[in-house]
């Protein structure tokens, strides 16, 4: 079955280390999407892609970026890990050619000590 | 700026019950609506998804309605069982193409 897998599942790090997170999906999906989720904030848009070697800045892209080197992966990278940077992290993808049904990977749990 | 308001934010009911999950949002300006299922440390599931054409979609014991111009959407779920228990979130497809604004969510409580 096609499906979306996140890693590491949780993470801890220190203030000002860069840390990547990895996103990989099988569902073919040519739209990718980082999502972080804060109590108080909800589920924010972090970055998205609509294919290979697109991304785009979504609503709190600061301190954060991603690059798309193929269909299947869109690693997020914090460029140095802040405190306000402690969240839970989601990727997601959906099929191109409209607007179509988001799926949702198990998330990663991110604290910057 | 779109915003997605969810009502109430707590809900506690008895198993049998059939119970209403609101959704409202700023922008009646939307593309689609999705609703979706979070447990307790897990991702979120999809539920359903409403084409923004459409004034509802129903999934086994869920139905959703949308009305754009009034700038609401309602969960219903019939028959509730302990297994609904979980936070039930509703996300609009607006301001630009494929991007979700999410609600806070309402955490859902089915006891026996």
């Amino acid at each position: 079955d096609a499906e979306i897998t996140q890693s590491p599942r949780h993470k801890i790090t220190e203030t000002g280390r860069q840390v990547t997170l990895a996103c990989h999906q099988t569902w073919n999906h040519n739209n990718m999407f980082w999502y972080r989720q804060d109590l108080g904030h909800g589920l924010r848009l972090i970055h998205y892609s609509y294919g290979v070697q697109d991304t785009n800045k979504g609503e709190v892209s600061d301190g954060y970026s991603v690059s798309r080197s193929n269909t299947e992966d869109l690693p997020l990278t914090l460029e140095s890990a802040a405190s306000s940077q402690t969240s839970v992290y989601f990727c997601a993808s959906s099929e191109s050619g409209g607007i179509n049904e988001q799926f949702f990977g198990p998330g990663t749990r991110l604290t910057v000590l | 700026k779109q915003e997605v308001t969810q009502i109430p934010a707590a809900l506690s009911v008895p198993e049998g019950e059939n119970l209403v999950l609101n959704c409202s949002f700023t922008d009646s300006a939307i593309y689609n609506l999705q609703w979706f299922r979070q447990d307790p440390g897990k991702g979120l599931t999809s539920l359903l998804l409403i084409q923004s054409s459409q004034r509802e979609q129903t999934s086994g014991r869920l139905n959703a309605s949308l009305d754009k111009s009034s700038g609401r959407s309602t969960l219903y779920i019939a028959a509730s069982q302990p297994g609904d228990s979980a936070t039930y979130l509703c996300a609009v497809f607006s301001g630009g193409y494929n991007k979700l604004i999410f609600g806070a969510g309402t955490r859902l409580a089915v006891h026996p």
